[in-house]
């Protein structure tokens, strides 16, 4: 399995625009969480999806940032309008509910940059 | 209540030495605990996990002290390595949220 797939790995834009973060699961996982790595704050969980339906999004920072999971295969982190401050490693990671090592498997990450 | 504490920031120790991180936490809920190592441009993984039923989960080098009572538990690893530094990070099990511990940077000297 080729594990968690993020892309863009690298995303360079200007404030004011919009960013589209996309992430593709382990296939078979139930469960997809966003994270957000900064030096301050450390890793904050932005939301979590279990069989696609969005079960916690209280990380979410601000009404400019959005989550969505179509499918099973497949989920977008996005920030409408970006700044500054929203420069981030984004990381998504994915699990099996029912597994007994809870274990989350995460992605090489998205290094957002926003100038 | 929720949160995980985690020290030392950063660590710095001799090769074949001992490296040592603490976190303690307050839920008594937790249920599970694990450590992920996270190498630089990569995303974390799982290193060793325990749950709060045994006090010692040993994993090769690798080794996890659990005190209930104290609400503490450890990560150990001996012999370290150079291979083996990278930021460390304790965790918790809260329903389906890991609580995460601020994350440790360890840095093996040769």
């Amino acid at each position: 399995d080729a594990g968690v797939i993020q892309s863009p790995r690298h995303e360079v834009t200007e404030m004011g625009q919009e960013v589209t973060l996309r992430c593709k699961p382990i296939s078979g996982h139930n469960s997809l969480f966003w994270y957000r790595q900064t030096m301050m704050r450390g890793l904050e969980l932005l939301i979590y999806f279990n069989n696609n339906v969005p079960i916690d999004d209280s990380g979410m920072p601000e009404d400019r940032f959005s989550a969505k999971m179509p499918n099973a295969s497949f989920s977008t982190l996005k920030i409408q309008p970006s700044e500054p401050r929203d420069s981030a490693v984004y990381f998504c990671a994915s699990s099996v509910t029912a597994s007994l090592s809870y274990e989350q498997y995460f992605g090489p990450g998205t290094r957002l940059t926003v100038t | 209540q929720q949160q995980v504490k985690q020290s030392p920031q950063s660590l710095i120790v001799q090769k074949g030495g001992i490296s040592i991180i603490n976190c303690a936490y307050e839920n008594t809920a937790f249920d599970y605990f694990p450590w992920y190592q996270q190498f630089p441009g990569k995303g974390p993984a799982l290193l060793i996990a325990i749950r709060p039923d045994v006090s010692e989960k040993k994993e090769g080098r690798f080794t996890i002290s659990f005190n209930k009572s104290a609400k503490q538990f450890s990560l150990h690893i001996m012999d370290s390595q150079p291979g083996d530094s990278a930021t460390y990070f304790c965790a918790a099990l809260s329903n389906y949220q890991l609580i995460w511990g601020a994350g440790t940077k360890l840095i093996i000297k040769p």
